[in-house]
């Protein structure tokens, strides 16, 4: 089983719509959450960085983590067509970072 | 200031070839993370660097890849006897200590093609 799974979608929404991204993992003693943003051939970048239960909220991203479930996921709204890339979710373990295969948003004008 | 670059952007090899691909981390960035990022995937951890040490490599696959980092700056990724298989897109990322919560500052990448 891997540390953590992803829908890779891709998923495709109209400009304005809120958008679900989610992801599972497998261990229960994984505290530190990432959610990173992915543009063609760049690097990934930071977007959210959670370590609780709970919400955490930067602008139109809320990042939200249930580990009774060992679910995590990253809601975005009023979804510009500038959100349109590969969003990967990443646990923290020591030292190594898990990612998630990462799921391709298209948000349509 | 100046982010994570690398070098070379793209390299095209043939099978059983020696590579060296390059990461020049943010100045004064003690913490340097290599992954790996194959099509339609996340990224691999590979190694990590605290200073000049390889403070975890156990995510190399096997003993083809190697890393240095000898003055804990720049790094260098080597993989002797490319395969096919190891054509990907190899990341690497810089934070200021390794801690925990730090950001991870990534770089372009890489894209490796082994003919």
């Amino acid at each position: 089983q891997k540390e953590v799974e992803q829908d890779p979608g891709p998923l495709s929404v109209p400009e304005g719509a809120i958008v679900s991204l989610n992801c599972t993992y497998s261990n229960s003693a994984f505290q530190y959450f990432m959610w990173y943003r992915q543009y063609s051939r760049k690097g990934p970048e930071l977007l959210m960085y959670t370590y609780s239960s709970g919400n955490k909220e930067d602008g139109r991203f809320t990042a939200q983590v249930d580990k009774s479930s060992k679910y995590i996921s990253l809601f975005i709204r009023d979804s510009q067509p500038s959100d349109s890339a590969t969003y990967l979710c990443a646990i923290q373990a020591g030292n190594q970072f898990y990612f998630g295969t990462g799921t391709s948003l298209t948000v349509i004008p | 200031g100046a982010g994570v670059s690398q070098t070379p952007s793209n390299k095209v090899t043939e099978k059983g070839k020696y590579v060296e691909l390059r990461c020049d981390p943010i100045s004064g960035h003690t913490a340097l993370y290599w992954y790996r990022q194959s099509l339609g995937q996340g990224p691999e951890f590979l190694i990590y660097f605290q200073g000049t040490g390889a403070a975890d490599d156990s995510g190399l696959p096997n003993d083809r890849f190697f890393a240095v980092r000898p003055e804990g700056s720049v790094s260098t990724l080597k993989i002797q006897r490319t395969e096919r298989g190891d054509s990907a897109v190899y990341l690497c990322a810089s934070s200021i200590s390794g801690s925990r919560r730090e950001t991870q500052y990534f770089g372009p990448g890489t894209r490796l093609l082994v003919l």
